[in-house]
């Protein structure tokens, strides 16, 4: 069985650019979260999707952040403008069934650098 | 106070030894917890999961559940050098809204 598929492994930007990641999960996981994880810390969710409705955005820092998942499946999430405090590691991660079980797959992670 | 606490570290165990891994919460309402382990450079893998106080034994490892004193462990019996990695608490706290929190995570490292 295929695990979470996460795109692109690194991106490298300068402050004020776009950028956008991308995310397959495990076939028929109902549920998608991302993650943002800083060096040292624990992953802080960002958003919780349950096939295409987003139940949980209230840390999405909705000015620059956006996220979509359509058609309850691949995921993208996107910044713009990119800061200096964006740099971290965004995981993706997604769980069988409805809820929020607890049972995470993460996928490898997408690091991202802002210079 | 921070919703799930844990112990930075690093923790230093000898090979062969038992390592013991705490992590405390703040919602009392909170159900279901979890261990989760990762290796530097790599994403979070899950390994134990408990929902009743008490023990729950899986291989070498147990977890531990205390709700009356809001606080989850992990034991590693026999410790491996490759069990060095950072073990990170996840709680489900159901204070407004279901919502999976972590800990900043533990780093152990097991001694040869």
């Amino acid at each position: 069985e295929a695990g979470v598929v996460q795109s692109p492994r690194y991106k490298i930007i300068e402050k004020k650019q776009p950028v956008a990641f991308w995310c397959n999960p495990i076939s028929g996981h109902n549920t998608l979260y991302w993650y943002l994880q800083n060096l040292g810390q624990g992953p802080e969710l960002l958003i919780r999707y349950e096939n295409e409705e987003a139940v949980d955005d209230s840390q999405l820092p909705k000015d620059r952040f956006s996220a979509e998942r359509l058609k309850g499946v691949d995921s993208t999430l996107k910044i713009q403008p990119a800061e200096l405090g964006d740099s971290a590691v965004y995981l993706c991660a997604s769980s069988p069934g409805q809820g929020n079980s607890g049972e995470l797959f993460f996928g490898e992670g997408s690091r991202l650098t802002v210079l | 106070q921070k919703e799930v606490e844990q112990n930075s570290g690093p923790l230093s165990v000898p090979e062969g030894a038992i390592a013991s891994l705490n992590c405390t919460y703040s919602d009392r309402g909170s159900q279901s917890f979890f261990w989760y382990r990762q290796y530097s450079g790599k994403s979070p893998e899950l390994i134990m999961f408990i929902y009743s106080n008490g023990d729950k034994e899986d291989g070498r490892f147990t977890a531990q559940l205390n709700k009356a004193s809001q606080y989850v462990s992990l034991l590693i019996r026999d410790s491996q050098p490759s069990d060095s990695a950072t073990y990170l608490c996840a709680v489900n706290i159901y204070s407004s809204a279901s919502k999976i929190i972590f800990g900043s995570g533990t780093r152990l490292s097991i001694r040869p």
